[in-house]
């Protein structure tokens, strides 16, 4: 079975820092992806993890922590453009790939 | 410029109707996937297929079908049999389903409604 939970709603100032937390649990692991999504529009990568620690792209950061099961995704000096909802997305044994529910993302001015 | 298209980007569905839902790649991926998206709910496996003539279920295929007969080309058809049909469906494809760091390409979806 497969589980992956990210909290549904978030709400950040512009100019600011937030933090998407996702947990999973899966049968196999290989890989978790973040993807943002505009309302009505395909998901767009963000980032891959495969091995524990941080990785930045510019202005969005992604760490893992696989002993814990745990993800999160780090977005900086945040922007109106920013708002969407941010996918967090698990490759299993069986190398689909699962996705939680998103989180919803307002900026804010 | 290569990509996925989805057509139509809007389509009806009248009670008992098959409809198609077309998906298109000139990426030259062997790996094709149809997600079904509904409000506050994460992306749903419908279908994927590995290489052409290939494909299998995913998580919801029960009241779908698809074909995968040129490597371009992974049409999904939801039936009459599917109850529930309305929501945002998304293709995409990546090169290889193998590999697993290979991200997906999505289309930009089909919203499907119920006449």
């Amino acid at each position: 079975g497969q589980n992956i939970d990210q909290p549904t709603e978030m709400t950040a100032t512009e100019g600011a820092i937030v933090q998407i937390n996702c947990t999973y649990q899966t049968s196999g692991f290989n890989g978790l992806f973040w993807y943002q999504q505009h309302a009505g529009e395909a998901p767009t990568f963000l980032s891959y993890n495969v091995l524990d620690g941080l990785e930045e792209k510019g202005r969005f950061s992604s760490f893992l922590s696989r002993s814990k099961g745990y993800s999160y995704l780090l977005l900086k000096e945040l922007q109106m453009k920013d708002s969407a909802s941010y996918l967090c997305a698990v490759r299993n044994s069986g190398y689909a790939l699962n996705f939680g529910k998103g989180t919803s993302l307002l900026v804010t001015p | 410029d290569g990509g996925i298209t989805q057509s139509p980007k809007y389509l009806f569905r009248k009670e008992g109707q098959n409809v198609t839902l077309s998906c298109e790649q000139n990426l030259n991926h062997d790996a094709m996937y149809w997600y079904r998206q509904d409000p506050g709910q994460g992306l749903r496996l419908i279908y994927y297929s590995q290489i052409v003539n290939d494909f299998q279920k995913g998580d919801i295929a029960e009241g779908y079908s698809v074909s995968r007969e040129k490597k371009e080309s992974f049409p999904l058809t939801v039936t009459s049999a599917q109850k529930n049909p309305t929501a945002f469906y998304l293709c995409a494809s990546t090169y290889s389903h193998t590999a697993t760091n290979e991200k997906l390409f999505f289309g930009s979806g089909t919203q499907l409604s119920v006449l």
